[in-house]
C-alpha cells in the first residue's frame, strides 16, 4: 500500500546512455513532482505536472523529459546520461496544485560512470 | 520566495526537548511556514505547518513570533529515532513550489 513508489532503487549505468525512472502514486492526487537531490543534499524541484499538463519546468538540460501517462504516474527519461547526473531522484504528489504539502517517494539513486 | 536559514547542526541526547529556529526576515503576508523531515536514503516527510502563533501536532509544535520573521520547530522528549535533516521552509498559499534549504541535522545520542 505504498503511497508514492519509484522504480528502480538504484540505477547504475554509463555515461551517454538512455534511462528512464518511473513514478507512481496511489493516493488520487492531482499534481506530481520531481526533485533532484546532489551530494551535497541540496533539494531542487525539477519539473511538476498537474492532471497530465506541465506547470513547472525548470532550468534543466532538455536531455531530461517527463512524462505523464494519467495523473498517478510520472516518469523522467534522461538521453544521453552524463557524470554530474548523479544524484538521487524523488518523485513526490500532492492534493492539488496548490497544496502545499507534498508526499514523497523513497527515491531512486543514479550513478553514471 | 523567502530565504531561510537555519543552524547546520544540533546535537541532542535522548529524551530531551528540541527546538529547531529557523529565520526568514524577508517572509511575505500570504506565506506560510512548513517544515519537513528526511531521514537517510528516505524523501522528505511533512511535519507540520503554521502562519502564525502556534501549532501543535503528534510529533511537533511549531511556535511563530507576531512579526513571523522567525520560527521554531519543538520535538518533545526526542528518541534515537528522530536522527534526520529537518528543513524549514517558506511557501505561498498556492505556490506549489518547494524550496529547500541546506537543512538541520539532528542528532540523538542514547
Amino acid at each position: 500500500d505504498t503511497a508514492v513508489s519509484q522504480t528502480p532503487k538504484y540505477l547504475v549505468t554509463q555515461m551517454g546512455n538512455d534511462k528512464s525512472i518511473k513514478c507512481e502514486q496511489n493516493l488520487g492526487h492531482d499534481t506530481m513532482y520531481w526533485y533532484k537531490q546532489d551530494s551535497k543534499k541540496f533539494l531542487k524541484i525539477m519539473f511538476s505536472y498537474n492532471n497530465k499538463e506541465l506547470i513547472i519546468n525548470e532550468t534543466v538540460p532538455n536531455r531530461f523529459s517527463p512524462k505523464s501517462p494519467d495523473k498517478a504516474h510520472l516518469n523522467l527519461h534522461i538521453n544521453s546520461l552524463e557524470l554530474g547526473d548523479s544524484a538521487v531522484y524523488f518523485c513526490a504528489s500532492s492534493p492539488r496544485r496548490d497544496q502545499e504539502t507534498q508526499y514523497f517517494g523513497p527515491g531512486t539513486r543514479l550513478l553514471v560512470l | 520566495l523567502a530565504k531561510t536559514t537555519q543552524p547546520i547542526s544540533m546535537d541532542s541526547y535522548e529524551g530531551q526537548e528540541v527546538n529547531i529556529t529557523c529565520s526568514h526576515n524577508n517572509i511575505a503576508t500570504n506565506d506560510y511556514i512548513t517544515w519537513y523531515q528526511q531521514f537517510p536514503s528516505q524523501g522528505p516527510r511533512f511535519i507540520i505547518q503554521g502562519y502564525k502563533t502556534k501549532v501543535t501536532n503528534e510529533v511537533a509544535s511549531l511556535f511563530i513570533p507576531a512579526d513571523r520573521k522567525s520560527s521554531t520547530l519543538s520535538l518533545p522528549r526526542v528518541s534515537l529515532s528522530d536522527t534526520a535533516v529537518y528543513y524549514c521552509l517558506v511557501i505561498s498559499l498556492g505556490f506549489q513550489k518547494l524550496v529547500f534549504g541546506t537543512g538541520t541535522r539532528l542528532l540523538v545520542s542514547p
